[in-house]
């Protein structure tokens, strides 16, 4: 199994511009989220969603798009590219939600840099 | 807010040591607890899960225990080897997060020959 694989896995964007960060599950877990890991931050949840057709904004969401049109795919999007988007970005899949939630499974990354 | 803690941010041991990192949270009412391990420039990979009613959970030299009223975890490393060397994180699933995890920010160790 493939697991969880994003793409691309680096990337460098200029201000304003947009991009689409992919991230694909084959596993058939209901549950995918993404988070963007900064230097003395942590992890922080951008969006979220528990079943196709359904998203969430988790802790950071301003800047970023997600869209889940089918249980394998999970797209994020930035509108329009800033500096303070610079950062490293992970998209995480589950079995279960809520209670049930079971052990995430981790992309290897996007590590972004926008001048 | 659930808040995670984990101190010390850093650890430096020698080989061979047995060895405890610390998870803190603060509000007790959760219902799972992972431990995850991290390499420089890599993805997450899950180490433990937690239920909120259990003690404890195995695997290999690894152990990991909750202590729920206390609001506290730890990672116990057995016979710690070079390539034990990596950041650990714990998360917190609880109630009201739809599964969502909070993490601390990890435990930065590294284990010398």
């Amino acid at each position: 199994n493939a697991g969880v694989t994003q793409t691309p896995k680096f990337q460098v964007l200029k201000t304003g511009q947009s991009m689409t960060l992919q991230c694909a599950q084959d596993m058939n877990h209901e549950y995918m989220s993404w988070y963007r890991q900064d230097p003395g931050m942590g992890l922080r949840l951008i969006h979220y969603s528990v079943g196709a057709g359904i998203t969430d904004q988790g802790e950071v969401p301003n800047g970023y798009n997600v869209s889940r049109s089918t249980t394998e795919d999970f797209p994020l999007r930035l509108l329009s590219a800033a500096p303070s988007q610079t950062s490293v970005y992970f998209c995480a899949s589950s079995y279960g939600k809520g209670r049930e939630i079971g052990g995430y499974t981790f992309g290897s990354g996007t590590r972004l840099t926008v001048v | 807010k659930q808040e995670v803690t984990q101190i010390p941010a850093a650890l430096s041991v020698p080989e061979g040591e047995n060895l405890v990192l610390n998870c803190s949270f603060t509000d007790s009412a959760i219902y799972n607890l992972q431990w995850f391990r991290q390499d420089p420039g890599k993805g997450l990979t899950s180490l433990l899960l937690i239920q909120s009613s259990q003690r404890e959970q195995t695997s290999g030299r690894l152990n990991a225990s909750l202590d729920k009223s206390s609001g506290r975890s730890t990672l116990y490393i057995a016979a710690s080897q070079p390539g034990d060397s990596a950041t650990y994180l714990c998360a917190v699933n609880y109630p009201g997060s739809q599964g969502n995890l909070i993490f601390g920010k990890g435990t930065k160790l590294s284990v010398k020959p």
